[in-house]
């Protein structure tokens, strides 16, 4: 099953934070999310494991809750570079196989 | 130079007509994917390939075919499109030993 994301879509002005929520229904091994900004390819944030452990290159931060299946993006004091599409992978296999995405959150931020 | 290629960029073709999307890669990886991009639906996987001898389908694999000439070489196939299949294409690869999934620049294909 697809993950839910939310909002579907925010804007923001620079300088201002911003959470985007990932939802699972099913159980989940980890949870990956993208940024894909308008006419490009998605490229990898970070991943989240079950037990606590994150991997990711940008300075962003994010949350795994286990219990409720969910995973929350942090964006803070935003940049005009935020902007894009943010999508969540979920891993139930814990395989990382095959990754289920969001229908992905918009992310707008103005000067 | 691109470290996932993907060709062509850009397609359009009639319904009926056989198409092949092509994948080449140059970082070694091991793992390819081909996934498909419709507005308001996300990233969807349609097969996956963790060697060239492993094949799986993904959640979408009705309509598409693949295969892995090599490790470096991965084809989705369309053997019949039709408008429905009208999508935004990537292909991604990955290691075994990391999770993360690089894509290509994708490929912009509509049947009419």
């Amino acid at each position: 099953q697809q993950p839910v994301q939310s909002p579907q879509a925010v804007i923001l002005r620079e300088g201002e934070d911003a959470v985007i929520n990932c939802s699972s229904s099913k159980a989940l091994y980890s949870v990956h999310w993208y940024r894909q900004k308008h006419g490009e390819a998605p490229v990898f944030l970070m991943i989240l494991l079950k037990g606590g452990e994150q991997k990711g290159h940008e300075k962003i931060s994010a949350s795994f809750n286990e219990k409720k299946q969910q995973s929350s993006l942090y964006l803070t004091a935003s940049q005009l570079s935020y902007s894009g599409t943010y999508f969540c992978g979920t891993d139930y296999s814990g395989s990382a196989r095959q990754l289920t995405f969001g229908s992905g959150t918009q992310l707008t931020v103005l000067p | 130079d691109a470290d996932v290629t993907q060709t062509p960029r850009n397609r359009i073709t009639k319904t009926g007509k056989r198409i092949m999307l092509e994948c080449s890669q140059t970082k070694g990886h091991d793992r390819m994917y081909w996934y498909r991009q419709d507005p308001g639906l996300g990233l969807r996987l349609i097969y996956y390939s963790f060697d060239v001898k492993d094949i799986n389908k993904g959640e979408i694999s009705d309509g598409y075919s693949v295969s892995r000439q090599a490790q470096a070489k991965f084809s989705l196939s369309l053997e019949s499109a039709i408008p429905n299949q009208t999508a935004l294409y990537f292909c991604a690869t990955s290691t075994s030993g990391d999770y993360e999934q690089y894509f290509g620049p994708g490929t912009r294909l509509t049947v009419t």
